[in-house]
């Protein structure tokens, strides 16, 4: 399968912990894209990497979240000092330069207890 | 702020009956709108894109959508609907920025 992957699937942790997400993209992908879904909405953009560099943050993206793309291919997501708000669907996306289209991964549910 | 209005939440049709979804997006300027399908259990999967050109566009699965700029709609068709339909429909705008905003989605029911 040469789809966008995501590891882990579900993760649950306590109020507090850190957690960190995977993400790789479509090999030839050059854009990289983290979203969060919560029930009932739509994915709301969270930050995005063209290669290795960040080129966006949204607003939502707290201080205690992160997200590298060290190498321009896989990209990280942690979340530190998790808070119950903090649950939520966490989809990654990629495309390439030029091609306005994106292709999901299946996405991390991420549950605060 | 950007934003996209999808104002059916859930829909229930019976097989062979004809839908229409409606996208309203709020931005001025040049838009790249898409629709988005996710069936139960499967991550989100594109249906149709449109960019330039021909202002209705068809996508996969019998599907289309018409672009109307004066009304910032991007509706979503489907002269006859499959119990396969059964899914959450997405519609998304990219304005600039390569920032995609979504709608919040509208859940599709088919009956057989």
């Amino acid at each position: 399968d040469t789809g966008v992957s995501q590891d882990p699937r579900h993760k649950i942790t306590k109020r507090g912990q850190n957690v960190t997400f995977r993400c790789d993209p479509i090999s030839e992908h050059n854009r990289l894209y983290w979203y969060r879904q919560t029930l009932g909405q739509g994915p709301e953009f969270l930050t995005y990497f063209q290669n290795e560099a960040q080129l966006e943050k949204s607003r939502l993206l707290s201080d205690r979240f992160s997200a590298e793309r060290p190498k321009g291919s896989f990209s990280t997501l942690e979340i530190q000092r998790t808070e119950q708000g903090d649950s939520a669907m966490y989809l990654c996306a990629s495309s390439l330069i030029g091609y306005n289209e994106q292709f999901f991964g299946p996405g991390t549910r991420l549950t605060v207890l | 702020a950007q934003s996209v209005s999808q104002h059916n939440h859930h829909v229930i049709l019976s097989e062979a009956a004809s839908l229409e979804l409606g996208c309203n997006y709020s931005y001025g300027g040049t838009v790249n709108l898409f629709w988005y399908v996710q069936y139960p259990g499967q991550h989100l999967q594109l249906l149709l894109k449109y960019f330039s050109g021909d202002p209705l566009v068809k996508g996969i699965k019998g599907f289309e959508a018409e672009f109307i700029k004066s009304k910032f709609s991007f509706n979503l068709r489907k002269p006859s609907v499959q119990w396969s339909d059964t899914a959450e429909y997405f519609c998304a705008v990219n304005a600039h920025f390569n920032k995609f905003y979504f709608g919040s989605g509208t859940k599709l029911n088919v009956k057989p």
